[in-house]
Formats: C-alpha cells, structure tokens, sequence
C-alpha cells in the first residue's frame, strides 16, 4: 500500500518561502510515475501546483510558476516543495499525491493527509 | 484559463441515485478523474479516464462523458457517500479542478 506523508512549518511569515517534503511509502520515487502537489484553501476547492518526475522533469501550474521550485531525493524516497514570496492568498492544506500521468489523462491515485500551512506574520 | 463548472449541491434520498454534473468546454474530448472528499479527509479517487472505476470503489460509482459535460452518478447511495465530489481533468497545460458539489444523503 503506497503512503504519503507531508511535512514542514504550519506557520509562513509573509513574503517568505514555504518548503514542505513528502516522505512516500510503500513504493519506490526511482520506480516510476510521476509525484505531485496539490493544495486546498480552508473551505475551499482544489488546486494542482506543479508536479515531478524522479529524473528531474518538472511542470507546474502556470499561475504560480513563477515562484514553485521541486525536487526529488531518491535515497531518501522523497520529494519537495518550495513557494516562495508567499502571501495571505496561499494558506492552505497542501496535499502532495501519485500522479499517473496517461497522454492528457493524468489523475492521483494516492494522497497524503495533508499539511496546513498558515501565513501570517 | 479552462474552467469545470459544478453544481454547488445535490441532494439525494438513501437508497436513490445522484447525478453530479461537470461542464467544460469540450470535456466530451478528455478525460475527467472523480474524487470523493468526505468532511476533514483528504481526497479519494473514484473515477479515472473518464469512466474507469479503481479497485476498491463500490460498483454502484459511475461516469459517463460527452459534448461539454461529464456526469458521476451514485446508485443506491448509502449515507457513507455523503462528501464534496470534485471533477479533475488535464487542459494541455495545467490539470484543473471543478468547483466541486456538495452531496447530502437526506
């Protein structure tokens, strides 16, 4: 059973960078499929962020390519989020998840409990 | 920027079906995914490509997809299924969700 756990500060000051990590379990990052992040704005919907592949490909969401970063750390079965300049509008739970990507297909078949993150000074 | 339209709420009977509709442009050409988000939990994947159902997820979920609307619908819905639904699906540049709906199990 493939598991997924978020990790990081729930409190963000503003302007600052929000860095989260996801430890998976159950299933090899460097086996395949594709990881991603997704977050949700307290009584909210839901939004895709970017997501990552264990060779390094990356796409993000392009409202906020301009301030996500990922990466991926094989040997230790994890991977990471980074949102930088970050404001009142990205408090969130941020979930990260499985992706399979099939040719425009693509869905999450696997999601973490999810991290609240505030930002607030 | 692509948008998925979905009614806010549906209410539903136990033992009747519910009918979520999600409408894009054109979603009869792609391929929608459906998550379950029951209250404090995290989402649940119901429905991929479309129409294809996970292991796990009971028979009586199911989608169809045409012209501009994907439907989930829920037979025999029992009061477990009552949760937030949500279409996903991929624009060509970012995968984007619907609005999502409400289902309440009366």
């Amino acid at each position: 059973q493939v598991q997924l756990q978020e990790s990081g500060p729930g409190l963000v000051k503003p302007s600052e960078t929000l860095s989260l990590s996801c430890a998976v379990a159950g299933y090899s990052i460097s086996s395949g499929y594709y990881w991603g992040w997704l977050r949700q704005p307290p009584g909210k919907g839901l939004e895709w962020i970017g997501s990552l592949y264990h060779t390094g490909i990356t796409y993000y969401n392009p409202s906020l390519k301009s301030r996500v970063s990922t990466s991926v750390d094989t040997s230790k079965n994890h991977f990471s989020l980074r949102l930088t300049s970050v404001t009142a509008a990205d408090t969130a739970v941020y979930y990260c998840a499985r992706q399979r990507d099939v040719a425009g297909a693509g869905y999450f078949d696997y999601w973490g409990q999810g991290s609240l993150v505030t930002v607030s000074s | 920027s692509y948008e998925l339209t979905q009614p806010p709420s549906v209410s539903v009977s136990p033992g009747q079906t519910a009918s979520i509709a999600c409408s894009g442009d054109k979603l009869g050409n792609k391929f929608p995914s459906w998550y379950q988000q029951r209250a404090g939990q995290s989402p649940v994947l119901v429905i991929y490509q479309a129409t294809k159902r996970p292991s796990g997820i009971p028979e009586r979920f199911s989608a169809s997809n045409s012209g501009n609307t994907a439907t989930l619908t829920i037979s025999g819905t029992q009061a477990m299924d009552e949760a937030e639904y949500y279409c996903q699906a991929w624009d060509g540049s970012a995968y984007v969700f619907g609005t999502g709906t409400k289902v309440t199990v009366l």
